[in-house]
């Protein structure tokens, strides 16, 4: 079982949907949840982290967080062409502060 | 305030050449981060700073990988001798030291694209 996984898609929704993000992690005593946003070319920018349970919003973005089920997801309301970009879920596990990626999911926002 | 710097952006090698990378973190950052990304995968840690001494190293290549920190602040990371494999961007990243059990905020640089012929 691999440490971070998400479904590398491509995930395509409409202009103006919600666009749904999953990962799940192996690591019960995982302790930080990070979703980075990746454009093509570019480097990883962070969009939202989130440590407990329950969902944290901010903008367009809510991250959810369910440790019992080690799921821990990123919503995205009203999807913009300028959201086209693959996102990384990241997990914090460890005492030095190490950080594991999952491999992305590459959204498509279609006008 | 300035962003993590790297340079080269880019470099292309044949391989059983060697390679050097240099990253210069956020002012204040104390720890710094390498990460390879192959295409299509997410970045995979090589090895993590903090200030001058290495946190962890699990991931990197010793036999062809190696890097310094020296004074804590800007990093070179060296591959000797380069396989085809080693294509990938490699990343620099730096965040402040954490505090209270919490992983604090990275922030990446640009990347350099390492192309192994």
């Amino acid at each position: 079982q691999k440490e971070v996984e998400q479904n590398s898609g491509p995930l395509s929704v409409p202009e103006g949907a919600i666009a749904s993000l999953n990962c799940t992690y192996s690591d019960r005593g995982s302790q930080s949840f990070f979703w980075y946003r990746q454009y093509s070319g570019k480097s990883p920018e962070l969009i939202m982290f989130i440590y407990s349970n329950g969902d944290k919003e901010d903008g367009r973005f809510t991250a959810q967080l369910n440790k019992a089920s080690q799921y821990v997801s990123l919503l995205i309301r009203d999807s913009q062409p300028s959201d086209s970009a693959t996102y990384l879920c990241a997990v914090h596990r460890g005492s030095n502060y190490k950080l594991t990626f999952g491999k992305g999911t590459l959204l498509t926002v279609n006008p | 305030e300035a962003g993590v710097a790297q340079s080269p952006r880019y470099k292309i090698i044949e391989k059983r050449q060697s390679v050097a990378f240099w990253c210069n973190p956020i002012s204040g950052h104390a720890t710094l981060y390498w990460y390879q990304q192959i295409l299509g995968q997410g970045p995979k840690l090589l090895i993590q700073f903090q200030n001058n001494g290495v946190v962890d190293d699990s991931q990197l290549p010793k036999d062809r990988f190696s890097a310094e920190r020296l004074k804590g602040v800007d990093s070179t990371l060296k591959i000797q001798p380069a396989k085809l494999e080693d294509s990938a961007v490699y990343l620099c990243a730096s965040s402040l030291i954490a505090a209270g059990g919490k992983q604090e905020t990275q922030y990446f640089g640009p990347g350099t694209r390492l192309l192994v012929l």
